[in-house]
């Protein structure tokens, strides 16, 4: 089944503890893209990739690392977690083409305490 | 730069009645608009898709949207009201470029009453 996984679903952890949220996917997919979403703010992005090695900014990159070493995997760190980043995150992956339909991930709801 | 407002964080319709969903967008360019749905505790899936071929685009579920360009706007739209349909609604506009990113409007949360 064509899919984006995130692990972890859930997580709770505590102010300056590091963290890794996964992602991947199994549709060969060279874009992909960390949101997060907030009450009222919708989804707005964080980092994205386009390949294997090319990342960048998005919208709101502060506080948070990627990085893609494998074109199937696109993990987000956050090196020292804040209460300002408890959010629902979102993975999401396509093809490169202007108007393809990005896939996104079940979500990982984080609180950061 | 571009951005999508959605017009109502909250309709309320009944059962078997009309939804309509408003999406107005800027953007500079001609955009790729999109809907795409989240129920509770799920990720989000596309319901449909105008990337500048039919302005009367199907998607999912009964759902369809009109782009129109004079107004700016991406409406979402079902006949008819199904309580399966209660979930949150993102209208979203790509433009292109370097970056494929997906520039969401604050959502609209739709309930169906019985």
């Amino acid at each position: 089944e064509a899919q984006v996984t995130q692990n972890p679903r859930y997580l709770i952890t505590v102010t300056g503890k590091k963290l890794t949220v996964t992602c991947s996917q199994n549709m060969n997919h060279e874009y992909m893209s960390w949101y997060r979403q907030d009450p009222g703010l919708g989804l707005r992005q964080i980092y994205y990739s386009m390949n294997v090695e090319v990342t960048d900014k998005g919208d709101v990159p502060e506080g948070y690392k990627v990085s893609r070493k494998e074109k199937r995997n696109f993990p987000l760190i956050l090196e020292s977690p804040s209460p300002n980043q408890t959010s629902l995150y979102f993975c999401a992956s396509s093809f490169i083409q202007q108007g393809n339909e990005q896939f996104f991930g079940p979500g990982t709801r984080l609180t950061v305490l | 730069a571009q951005s999508v407002t959605q017009l109502g964080s909250h309709v309320s319709v009944s059962e078997g009645a009309l939804v309509l969903l408003r999406c107005n967008y800027s953007s500079s360019v001609p955009p790729y608009l999109f809907w795409y749905v989240q129920y509770p505790n799920q990720g989000l899936q596309l319901l449909l898709k105008y990337t500048s071929a039919a302005t009367l685009v199907k998607g999912i579920n009964g759902f369809e949207a009109e782009f129109k360009k004079s107004e700016t706007s991406f409406h979402l739209t079902k006949p008819s009201a199904h309580m399966s349909d209660a979930a949150e609604y993102f209208c979203a506009v790509s433009r292109g470029g370097s970056n494929y990113k997906l520039t969401f409007g604050k959502g609209t949360l739709l309930t169906v009453n019985p």
